[in-house]
């Protein structure tokens, strides 16, 4: 069974450029979280999404959105691009329904901005 | 706000050694506690979950406990192998906060073979 997977695996962009990180979740699990791992810094919520909803997001600015489509997979769209931006971006995914699911993580999407 | 802390921030140990590695929260309305390993550039391996109303969990050579009354969790790892080497992070599961996981920055750890 496939587990999380995200792409790009790497990316590059410009200051004031816009990314967008996609993310397939575990056949089955409805619910989806993003999180931004940047250098020497730990893992921040970003956002949670479960049945095509929003249901939660993090302390960050509106440039970072994203959205849920209808196979439960993700993306993650990251607006005029700061170079504090630069990052590892973590996908998870987990069951919906009871709080007691583990998660599952993907191996993340470099994003450099230079 | 829930913060999770974890010491050390970095161990290193000679292969066999048994070790514990220490994770604290301060609010103890969760769901759950997991811990996952990272490893460089990577993304993170589930190890344990342990629910609010369990005690500890075990897996091989892994075993976790949990303290939700002290806000505290251990995470044993026995007879230690070059191969564990990698960041082990702790996160607790927050009650009210639609579900969102807070993680600990981690500690580092080096098995020297």
């Amino acid at each position: 069974e496939a587990g999380v997977t995200q792409s790009p695996t790497h990316l590059i962009k410009t200051r004031g450029q816009q990314a967008t990180l996609r993310c397939s979740p575990i056949s089955g699990h409805t619910s989806v979280y993003w999180y931004q791992q940047a250098l020497g810094l730990g893992l921040q919520f970003l956002l949670w999404y479960d049945e095509g909803e929003e249901r939660n997001r993090g302390n960050f600015p509106p440039r970072f959105s994203g959205r849920q489509f209808p196979n439960y997979s993700s993306e993650l769209n990251v607006n005029a691009l700061e170079l504090e931006d630069s990052a590892l971006y973590l996908c998870a995914s987990s069951l919906r329904g009871t709080t007691g699911n583990t998660i599952y993580f993907g191996e993340g999407s470099w994003l450099t901005v230079v | 706000k829930q913060e999770v802390t974890q010491i050390p921030a970095a161990l290193s140990v000679p292969e066999g050694e048994n070790l514990v590695l220490n994770c604290s929260f301060t609010d103890s309305a969760i769901y759950n506690l997991q811990w996952f390993r990272q490893d460089p550039g990577k993304g993170l391996t589930s190890l344990l979950l342990i629910q609010s109303s369990q005690r500890e969990q075990t897996s091989g050579r892994l075993n976790a406990s949990l303290d939700k009354s002290s806000g505290r969790s251990t995470l044993y790892i026995a007879a230690s192998q070059p191969g564990d080497s990698a960041t082990y992070l702790c996160a607790v599961r927050r009650r009210n906060y639609g579900q969102n996981f807070v993680f600990g920055p981690g500690t580092r750890l080096s098995v020297l073979p």
